[in-house]
């Protein structure tokens, strides 16, 4: 079975600096998705950005950005010019072949002003 | 777009009651899953539903049980509540071919 870690709980980031959140996963699949959602205190789960396994370059959307690194299975989403809206709880969730989406257990992010 | 919309937005049970709860799934989406997320941890995924056949299940219980609709509406229905059950219930919708998935804002349900 697919698993996803996260090991960091909480993160602190000052506006308009930088942050980077940590995943990794285990799977023997080697054609799978890679999620980031971010889940403010409304509770919808809000796409950030998504990377396909078989793609080598890293996805990118505006100030956010990954670093996929396949052989490690890793995969860290990085904030750039960290904005107060950006404060929520970050989830890492990967999708293979079985259709469904194995989440790892978050990491909250504070935006210090 | 419309979104995916869940009913009710919260909800207090008995423990050994049932509850259902309700998903609206955006349009043009014909799967919908639903995930469990209890307090300070990840979702986990219950089900998936596809042209109206369950497709994918989770660790959980057959006293959690679903239908989609052909309107690509779900329901969720949970048999026998225990106190555990007390959790965010995410309502997911997506498109064949479409690995993007819209998550409704959930159901908090609260045992007691």
């Amino acid at each position: 079975a697919q698993t996803v870690t996260q090991s960091q709980p909480e993160m602190s980031v000052q506006e308009a600096e930088t942050v980077t959140l940590s995943c990794t996963y285990d799977t023997s699949e080697s054609d799978y998705y890679l999620f980031w959602y971010k889940q403010p205190p409304s509770r919808q789960m809000i796409l950030v950005i998504r990377q396909e396994a078989y793609k080598q370059q890293n996805a990118t959307e505006n100030r956010f950005s990954v670093n996929f690194q396949k052989a490690a299975k890793s995969f860290s989403l990085k904030i750039s010019d960290s904005q107060l809206g950006d404060a929520a709880m970050y989830f890492c969730a990967y999708r293979g072949s079985a259709r469904q989406l194995t989440f790892g257990s978050g990491t909250q992010l504070t935006v210090l002003p | 777009e419309t979104g995916v919309t869940q009913s009710p937005t919260h909800l207090i049970k008995t423990r050994g009651q049932q509850v259902t709860l309700r998903c609206s799934s955006q349009s043009g989406h014909n799967t919908v899953s639903w995930y469990q997320q209890a307090l300070g941890q990840g979702p986990q995924f219950i089900f998936q539903y596809y042209r109206e056949e369950e497709n994918g299940r989770g660790n959980f219980p057959p006293r959690f049980s679903g239908l989609q609709f052909p309107n690509y509406s779900s329901e969720l229905n949970v048999n026998a509540l225990e106190l555990d059950d007390s959790a965010l219930y995410l309502c997911a919708s997506s498109q064949t071919g479409n690995y993007g998935y819209t998550f409704g804002s959930g159901t908090r349900l609260t045992v007691v």
